[in-house]
């Protein structure tokens, strides 16, 4: 079974600049999340996506950050403008079904950093 | 004062030895799960708790419900065990209830 993909793995862009992640979750993963993981922290959730519809984005700076899982499959996030305060790790996470009893598979996350 | 608390942060054991990390939280749950972070940032489910305890291999996770406190146990610690082992808790289906509220996590170092 193939595990959570996401892609790019590091990016690098200056602040002020725009940026986009893409996460293609395990098939038949109804449940997708976006988390935020800052350095010495643990993953903070940005957004999380029930098939195609958003379930909770209530952390989700919406000035700036912005989703979307059009189709209920992969997922993209974006961020525009960036901020240096934006540097982490963002990790995508799919699970069966929207119950926090059911394991989260994680992608290998990407790693950003804004200058 | 965070939902879920970690300790201790920092961790550095011999092999060999007998690691205990705790978790604490302060919130009504229906999960808690135990996560292991690799450098390099991905993460793997190591357990999913909601009464009792679970083993598996080396590791043992045990829960208290009424006392809101997990502990997560490696035995006969290896330096592949090295990692960050995260808990977060989970407060059932639906909504934000199926999220997961995550701790700081621990950073293990196992010497050989």
């Amino acid at each position: 079974e193939a595990g959570v993909a996401q892609s790019p793995r590091y990016k690098i862009i200056e602040k002020r600049q725009s940026v986009a992640f893409w996460c293609n979750p395990i098939s038949g993963h109804a449940t997708l999340y976006w988390y935020q993981q800052i350095l010495g922290q643990g993953p903070k959730l940005l957004i999380q996506f029930q098939n195609n519809g958003v379930v909770d984005d209530s952390q989700l700076p919406k000035d700036r950050f912005s989703a979307e899982r059009l189709k209920g499959v992969d997922s993209t996030l974006k961020i525009q403008p960036a901020k240096l305060e934006d540097s982490a790790v963002y990790l995508c996470a799919s699970s069966l079904a929207p119950d926090s009893s059911y394991e989260q598979y994680f992608g290998p996350g990407t790693r950003l950093t804004v200058t | 004062k965070n939902e879920v608390e970690q300790s201790p942060q920092n961790l550095t054991a011999q092999e060999g030895e007998f690691i205990t990390i705790n978790c604490s939280y302060s919130v009504g749950i229906s999960a808690l799960h135990w996560l292991q972070q690799h450098p390099g940032g991905g993460i793997v489910s190591l357990f999913m708790l909601s009464s009792g305890k679970k083993k598996h291999g080396r590791l043992i996770a045990t829960i208290n419900i009424q006392e809101k406190h997990s502990s997560l146990h490696i035995t006969a610690s290896h330096p592949r065990d090295s990692a960050v082992y995260i808990c977060a808790v989970g407060g059932g289906y639906g909504g934000s209830q199926g999220n997961l509220i995550f701790g700081k996590g621990t950073k293990l170092s196992v010497k050989p």
